[in-house]
């Protein structure tokens, strides 16, 4: 897949703010979606999965959004918090086929 | 109750040494799969172990890269006459099944060096 190499896409929000991550998938036949978080030092942490018969699903803060027409995925975190600070990946499972992850974006929670 | 582990957490090798790197995957999970990602980039596929089944074994980048699992529980990737560019971190990933709609669990990873 493609790659930013160390200069990954960077999204900065106010505390409090509102945040949206997209990703956009490659795969029309993917049939199951999941969104991680990665903190320094640690690996992706699950937050949020969606199947491909949805178009939204909320979690607690978190909402993820599916558009499957234009093969677009977005992570919704509300009144965001310095915790939230991380690198999101979004990853596509094709049908019978293994994830497929994204290159990732960095979340700044300025204070 | 207790996540993937993975050890050693850092490792630091001379070039054309080999590595062994260990992951414990959450009981009960019968797939397993690693991924290495080097700084600041996403996650590279490697190979994937679903119960019984032959290993996937599609993304191993060369010759060099060999894993096993034993009893379907833990897995070894074993990496001979490293190379500079085989430094990186290697997650290992486990979920119940392997094909189903079950998120990955990861380890926190090996941070492996090449010196």
């Amino acid at each position: 897949g493609e790659s930013v190499g160390l200069h990954l896409p960077t999204l900065s929000v106010q505390e409090g703010d509102n945040s949206i991550i997209n990703c956009a998938y490659s795969n029309s036949a993917s049939d199951y979606f999941i969104w991680y978080k990665q903190e320094s030092g640690k690996g992706p942490q699950f937050i949020i999965d969606i199947r491909s018969n949805m178009d939204k699903r909320q979690g607690q803060r978190v909402t993820v959004l599916l558009n499957k027409t234009v093969k677009h995925l977005s992570l919704q975190i509300a009144a965001t918090q310095p915790g939230d600070s991380a690198v999101y990946f979004c990853a596509e499972r094709p049908r019978g086929q293994n994830f497929v992850f994204g290159p990732g974006t960095r979340l700044s929670v300025l204070p | 109750g207790a996540g993937v582990s993975q050890s050693p957490s850092n490792k630091v090798t001379e070039k054309g040494k080999d590595v062994e790197l260990r992951c414990d995957p959450i009981s009960g999970h019968t797939a397993l799969y690693w991924y290495r990602q080097s700084l600041g980039q996403g996650l590279e596929f490697l190979i994937y172990f679903q119960g019984n089944s032959a290993p996937d074994k599609s993304g191993l980048p060369s010759d060099r890269f060999s894993a096993e699992r034993t009893g379907g529980s833990v897995s070894t990737l074993t990496i001979q006459r490293t190379q500079q560019e085989d430094s990186a971190v290697y997650l290992c990933a486990s979920s119940p099944q392997g094909g189903g709609d079950s998120p990955l669990h990861f380890g926190n990873g090996t941070r492996l060096t090449v010196t």
